[in-house]
């Protein structure tokens, strides 16, 4: 069984650019998770999909938005980025069955921002 | 305010000594589920266990065992005759039920090195 797939592994971007990261979960799972991963902040909550619709949002500027397809493939975009916005971003799929649920994580998207 | 604490930033051993992890937490929900994770050089993070607040046995899973006590809020994380391929960045976290997310709050994390 396939895990989760991310896609870029690697990225370099200008500051003011932005950005899209792609995500396909586990097949069969409804739920799509995205984390941000720095070595100041550590893992960071950015949002979470199901059936499409999100579920929660973390603390994240307006810049930060991610979207969820009907075949439970998610995108995550950044606009204008910035400096800061280098990270690991690290989805992660589940069978939706809500809180508790174990968290099966991809390999990441690493993002350097110039 | 949920939070989780791993005070330990970097530990190394020598391979085949054992090791514990620890993990302090705060919630004020009576009902919330405790994880740990393993995220090695590869960057993905891999599941190792889930627990439920109401459930306080130990586990036992091979070398890995993990010591829950809600009287002292800690998860703590023991490795038996650590091997090399130990080594890795272990991160504990917490899952509140609020309206059903799954959002998880993680430490930030212990790196772990086991030298041969």
């Amino acid at each position: 069984k396939a895990g989760v797939t991310q896609t870029p592994r690697y990225l370099i971007k200008t500051r003011g650019q932005q950005v899209t990261l792609s995500c396909s979960p586990i097949s069969g799972h409804r739920s799509v998770s995205w984390y941000q991963q720095t070595p100041g902040q550590g893992l960071q909550f950015l949002f979470e999909y199901f059936s499409e619709t999100q579920r929660n949002k973390g603390n994240f500027p307006g810049r930060f938005s991610g979207r969820q397809f009907s075949n439970s493939r998610s995108e995550m975009n950044v606009s204008t980025l910035e400096l800061g916005d280098s990270a690991l971003y690290l989805c992660a799929s589940s069978w939706g069955q809500g809180y508790g649920s174990p968290l099966h994580f991809g390999n990441g998207t690493r993002l350097t921002v110039t | 305010a949920q939070k989780v604490t791993q005070a330990q930033t970097e530990i190394s051993v020598v391979e085949k000594e054992d090791v514990t992890l620890d993990c302090v937490y705060e919630t004020r929900d009576t009902t919330y589920y405790l994880f740990w994770y393993k995220q090695p050089p590869s960057g993905e993070l891999v599941f190792l266990i889930r627990r439920n607040s109401f459930d306080e046995q130990n586990e036992i899973s091979g070398r890995y065992s993990w010591n829950f006590q809600k009287s002292t809020s800690s998860f703590n994380f023991t490795i038996t005759a650590s091997q090399v391929v130990d080594s890795a960045v272990y991160f504990c976290a917490l899952s509140e039920d609020k309206g059903g997310s799954e959002k998880l709050v993680f430490g930030k994390g212990t790196k772990l090195t086991v030298n041969p």
